[in-house]
């Protein structure tokens, strides 16, 4: 089936706008996960949806940043006034929402955001 | 100190070797251990789970949890020139907490 999609792949922005990065989940993952991958470092935790929740946003590096998940499918993560620091791969992860082995995360292929 | 800390490499063997990766970790609150493989700009993919100390096999990987020191380690033998990637350590209550990556070439 269907993994994890996400749009767009690549965005270039100037240092000031506003982004959306949009990503489609496994359909039945109840699971959002959104991650930020700077070059040449692991991933790292920004939010999580359980449904249409946010469970936990501790991971947002400021309030420039919001996400949002309103039918419990999608979601797209905001970014206002952009920053050069901001520039990453931001990954987004879904799940079937269980425990365990069951919980396994499905990532997409990433939006590469370039601030310049 | 990162709560997860991996081996930086990167690591370059030949074909047929036998790679070793590992990642020390701090919180003990982690009860999910997992391994990622990720290829250049893909998104990382699951390749070996654990949750309890000890041992698992999945045809050349194996992966070790060792929750008293911290400590985890993955395994693969015979290595192929496929391999290569970056390969991701990463913990979890539920979110994941991931390693920095240590990048391995496998040489034909």
């Amino acid at each position: 089936g269907a993994g994890v999609s996400q749009t767009p792949s690549n965005k270039v922005t100037e240092k000031g706008k506003y982004v959306e990065l949009r990503c489609d989940p496994i359909s039945g993952h109840t699971a959002l996960y959104w991650y930020r991958q700077s070059l040449g470092q692991g991933p790292e935790f920004l939010i999580y949806f359980q449904g249409t929740g946010a469970a936990d946003d501790s991971g947002l590096p400021n309030d420039r940043f919001f996400a949002v998940r309103p039918e419990g499918s999608v979601s797209t993560l905001k970014i206002q006034r952009t920053e050069r620091g901001d520039s990453a791969v931001y990954l987004c992860a879904s799940s079937f929402g269980g425990t365990g082995e069951a919980d396994t995360q499905y990532f997409g292929p990433g939006t590469r955001l370039t601030v310049l | 100190q990162k709560e997860v800390e991996q081996d930086p490499g990167p690591l370059s063997v030949p074909e047929g070797a036998i790679v070793s990766l590992n990642c020390t970790y701090s919180n003990s609150a982690f009860q999910y251990f997992m391994w990622y493989r990720q290829y250049s700009r893909k998104g990382p993919e699951l390749l070996m789970y654990t949750y309890s100390s000890g041992n698992k096999e999945d045809g050349r990987f194996t992966a070790q949890v060792d929750k008293s020191s911290k400590y985890i380690s993955l395994f693969i033998r015979d290595s192929q020139p496929s391999d290569s990637a970056t390969y991701l350590c990463a913990m979890a209550s539920y979110k994941l907490s991931f390693g920095a990556g240590t990048t391995v070439t496998v040489r034909a």
